[in-house]
């Protein structure tokens, strides 16, 4: 499968803890992106990077939250202390702006559950 | 500023029956749209884009979008609604060309289908 990959599927942690998310993108694409998604909501943008660089960061995207994308290949996403509204559904997508493509291809997404 | 408001937070329709997801959106600058779909536990899909060629676009399972300017609408149909079209679909704005801005979702619209 060549699509963009998300570990873990689901995490539950207790308040205070911290975790840490891996998106693995589509090979080819300089484009990754975190997405947050909430139930009943669309989902909102956090960040991305295109390759290594992080372009852009969300006001939802407190102090707690830091992404990297290292090598300009896979990204991780980790919340520090976590809060129980930090439960949600963290999405990754990825695109390749270069070749004129908007399309972003969307992860299975990790669910997180903070309890 | 780009955003999209979806008409409809649920949408039921009858199998066999035409389904109509209604999307307005703003955009300071001539906008990229997309339709995207979410089954349960799966990721979000790529139905359809409008990137300023054709106004009629044609998308997977027979869904098809018309980007009308002079409302501000890109509303999906389809001709006859399948049980397996039950999901949430969002309409997705980004500005065409714009470079440094990610895509902005609508809050989405719950389609079921009855037998």
């Amino acid at each position: 499968d060549t699509g963009v990959s998300q570990n873990p599927r689901h995490k539950i942690t207790k308040r205070g803890q911290n975790v840490t998310f891996r998106c693995d993108p589509i090979s080819e694409h300089n484009r990754l992106y975190w997405y947050r998604q909430t139930l009943g909501q669309g989902p909102e943008f956090l960040t991305y990077f295109q390759n290594e660089a992080q372009l852009e960061k969300s006001r939802l995207l407190s102090d707690r939250f830091s992404a990297e994308r290292p090598k300009g290949s896979f990204s991780t996403l980790e919340i520090q202390r976590t809060e129980q509204g930090d439960s949600a559904m963290y999405l990754c997508a990825s695109s390749s702006w270069d070749r004129g493509g908007d399309e972003a291809f969307f992860g299975q997404g990790t669910r997180l559950t903070v309890v | 500023a780009q955003s999209v408001t979806q008409l409809d937070s649920h949408v039921s329709v009858s199998e066999g029956t035409p389904v109509l997801l209604r999307c307005n959106y703003s955009s300071s600058y001539s906008p990229s749209l997309f339709w995207y779909v979410q089954h349960p536990n799966k990721g979000l899909q790529l139905l359809l884009k409008y990137t300023s060629a054709a106004t009629l676009v044609k998308g997977i399972n027979g869904f098809e979008a018309e980007f009308k300017k002079s409302e501000t609408s890109f509303h999906l149909t389809k001709p006859s609604a399948h049980m397996s079209d039950a999901a949430e679909y969002f309409c997705v704005v980004t500005p065409l060309l714009s470079g440094n801005t990610p895509l902005v979702f609508g809050k989405g619209t719950r389609l079921s289908v009855i037998a």
